[in-house]
């Protein structure tokens, strides 16, 4: 099992410019979160999907940032233009739920994309 | 808003001792669940305790929780230098199906061989 991946690990970028991170999910998960961590405010949920559908987008720290998941195995994380201040690692997490369950099932992360911007 | 917040931020032990980490959280939960993360690398669940359980054990892990003080306490006995990483706590809320997680900041514990 490859877990989940995403790509790429490392973005170093200019102020302005458009940045795509990739998130694939474990296979059958059908829960798919993107967070942010920084050392000032932690780890921050900005979105997450149920069965590629846009759950809860209120994380989402303004409009220059876009999440999509056109199909099961594969999210977008956009942020465009890009800013100093967004300079963070940002997490893809997938989880498995099923109807009728009470409560969060455990979430397993990918390695995460720390990006930069200059 | 963050949900739960660990206690110590930062923890410095020899190998050998145990180590203490507790978490508080505010609102009423389903379940509540422990997090480690190595430096550079993404969380890896350690273990979940639900709402009507009040004591779990998972190897050298054991995690307490108390509804009625809304807290709970991750204990890890005999510590290994490999253990030296960030642990966080991560709650759902009630009554709200399926509930993203809400992490709290870490308390990050240093073993020192």
């Amino acid at each position: 099992d490859a877990g989940v991946i995403q790509s790429p690990r490392h973005e170093v970028t200019e102020m302005g410019q458009e940045v795509t991170l990739r998130c694939k999910p474990i296979s059958g998960h059908n829960s798919l979160f993107w967070y942010r961590q920084t050392m000032m405010r932690g780890l921050e949920l900005l979105i997450y999907f149920n069965n590629n559908v846009p759950i809860d987008d209120s994380g989402m720290p303004e409009d220059r940032f876009s999440a999509k998941m056109p199909n099961a195995s594969f999210s977008t994380l956009k942020i465009q233009p890009s800013e100093p201040r967004d300079s963070a690692v940002y997490f893809c997490a997938s989880s498995l739920i099923w109807e009728g369950l009470a409560g969060a099932t455990e979430q397993f992360f990918g390695p995460g994309t720390r990006l930069t911007v200059l | 808003s963050q949900q739960g917040e660990e206690d110590p931020q930062a923890l410095s032990i020899q190998e050998g001792e145990n180590a203490t980490m507790n978490c508080s959280y505010k609102t009423s939960i389903n379940n509540l669940q422990w997090y480690r993360q190595n430096s550079g690398r993404g969380l890896v669940h350690l273990i979940l305790i639900r709402s009507n359980e009040r004591e779990k054990h998972s190897g050298r892990l054991r995690v307490t929780l108390d509804t009625s003080k809304k807290s709970s306490s991750l204990l890890i006995t005999a510590s290994r230098a490999a253990d030296t990483a960030s642990y966080f706590c991560a709650t759902d809320a009630l009554f709200s199906g399926n509930t993203p997680l809400v992490f709290g900041k870490g308390t990050r514990l240093s073993v020192i061989a």
